[in-house]
């Protein structure tokens, strides 16, 4: 167990939604990193975040948001919801993000746009 | 161009068997950082290795060690005696600079150990 937590597991949703990912970092962790893993990209990052500040930007669609709360938990917001955004989404933390620290990877949503 | 190459898409390896899995990279940033992942079928991703570029040894963590070739631009895994349990995706991953820190991935080998 990484120490992240990422809800829901598993998010079933149509074209056209919005949807919210959550995560938890691990206790003490203030860095705070979204991933997208698809069959055809690879993984893909999307967004940093730093004590609560976005500390770097990836290839996030602008249709997706992110952001991260005084508690340091930090949620994705992905809108207008199409096909290709079926992926799996994973958040990792690290603890002050400087060069060499390991990210730890939360279990990941699945996202599927019908 | 691709940043990072794991040229083998799937390999197949004896249980109990040393493993070695490929990795080269593409950077003219002097300092960067290669990482190793383990993605087994539950879908989490599992920190394995670390290796920084000015690092003056080969990194390594239990069975797992790289095999770092600065000339050659590879960093790759060798998990020593195989076990069932290291079958799974794996994931050659960099980080370019001091500053940022978003990592780069390749495409991953599936490794699978047969008993």
């Amino acid at each position: 167990d990484s120490g992240v937590t990422q809800t829901p597991k598993h998010l079933i949703t149509a074209t056209g939604q919005r949807v919210t990912l959550r995560c938890s970092p691990r206790s003490g962790d203030l860095s705070v990193y979204w991933y997208q893993q698809s069959l055809d990209q690879g993984l893909q990052f999307l967004i940093q975040y730093y004590n609560g500040e976005e500390r770097a930007k990836g290839n996030i669609l602008e249709r997706f948001s992110a952001q991260q709360f005084p508690d340091l938990h930090s949620e994705l917001n992905l809108s207008s919801l199409e096909l290709g955004d079926s992926a799996l989404y994973f958040c990792a933390s690290s603890t002050r993000a400087r060069e060499g620290e390991k990210l730890f990877f939360g279990s990941g949503t699945q996202l599927s746009v019908l | 161009a691709q940043k990072i190459t794991q040229t083998q898409p799937g390999m197949f390896v004896q249980e109990k068997e040393a493993v070695t899995l490929d990795c080269t990279y593409d950077t003219s940033d002097p300092s960067y950082g290669l990482f190793w992942y383990k993605q087994p079928s539950s879908g989490e991703m599992i920190f394995l290795i670390y290796q920084g570029s000015y690092d003056q040894q080969n990194a390594t963590e239990g069975r797992y060690s790289l095999n770092f070739q600065k000339a050659r631009k590879s960093a790759n895994l060798v998990i020593s005696a195989s076990q069932l349990g290291d079958s799974a995706m794996y994931f050659c991953a960099m980080r370019e600079g001091r500053s940022n820190y978003q990592l780069i991935w390749g495409a991953g080998t599936k490794l699978i150990i047969k008993p």
